[in-house]
């Protein structure tokens, strides 16, 4: 079946700009997470959502970082106001259920570049 | 939170040797420990799984071994391939707190393997 697709695949604003990433979950999966993936580095947390209900935002870096999942299945992540340090690949990730030890899928990312 | 160690950063081995690689981490409330496989430019891929009440699993070339009481977990490859050759990523997810599932990924290792 189709697996964790996200858009675009590469972005490249300037500094000011606002731009908006899309994840598209595995269908009927439960969770979606987002991270950053810095170059060289592990991803790292920036929310979560169970269902349409973002329950944990604390990743998220400045308030310039919003996200949504307003129907419970497609997500963006926009980033209003980009500056350079948000230059980084953005990968979202989809499991089936709530439990916490269900396998994340990840999708292949956007990479952010910010002049 | 939770912090995840990973060493080495970077590996090579020659085709048909083993490699290891091991992750440290700090909350004993973490319980499920996954290992992701991500080639160049690609999604991250969950290669094996171990969950706090076991302490080995095996898959085919791939094992991976979990010491609860030292905090560590090790990810085994025996009989490597140049298909091997990725960067591996292991990550803990704790039992508890509002983002169940949430992943803290090390920093990541990069496997050579010379034909």
């Amino acid at each position: 079946g189709a697996g964790v697709s996200q858009s675009p695949r590469y972005k490249v604003a300037k500094r000011g700009q606002d731009v908006a990433l899309r994840c598209d979950p595995i269908s009927g999966h439960v969770s979606l997470f987002w991270y950053q993936q810095a170059l060289g580095q592990g991803p790292e947390f920036l929310t979560y959502f169970q269902n349409e209900a973002q329950l944990d935002k604390s990743g998220l870096p400045s308030d310039r970082f919003f996200a949504e999942r307003p129907e419970g299945s497609v997500s963006t992540l926009k980033i209003q106001r980009t500056q350079q340090e948000d230059s980084a690949v953005y990968l979202c990730a989809s499991s089936l259920a709530s439990g916490g030890t269900d396998t994340q899928y990840f999708g292949p990312g956007t990479r952010l570049t910010v002049l | 939170g939770e912090n995840v160690e990973q060493h080495p950063s970077t590996l090579s081995v020659q085709e048909g040797d083993s490699a290891v690689i091991k992750c440290t981490y700090s909350d004993s409330a973490s319980n499920y420990f996954p290992w992701y496989k991500q080639e160049l430019g690609k999604r991250p891929q969950l290669i094996i799984d171990i969950r706090s009440n076991v302490g080995e699993k095996k898959d085919q070339r791939i094992a991976v071994t979990l010491n609860k009481t030292a905090k560590h977990f090790s990810l085994h490859i025996t009989e490597t391939q140049p298909e091997d050759s990725a960067v591996y990523f292991c990550a803990a997810s704790l039992g508890r707190g509002s983002t169940l599932g949430r992943l803290y990924f090390g920093r990541g290792t990069q496997l050579t393997v010379w034909p």
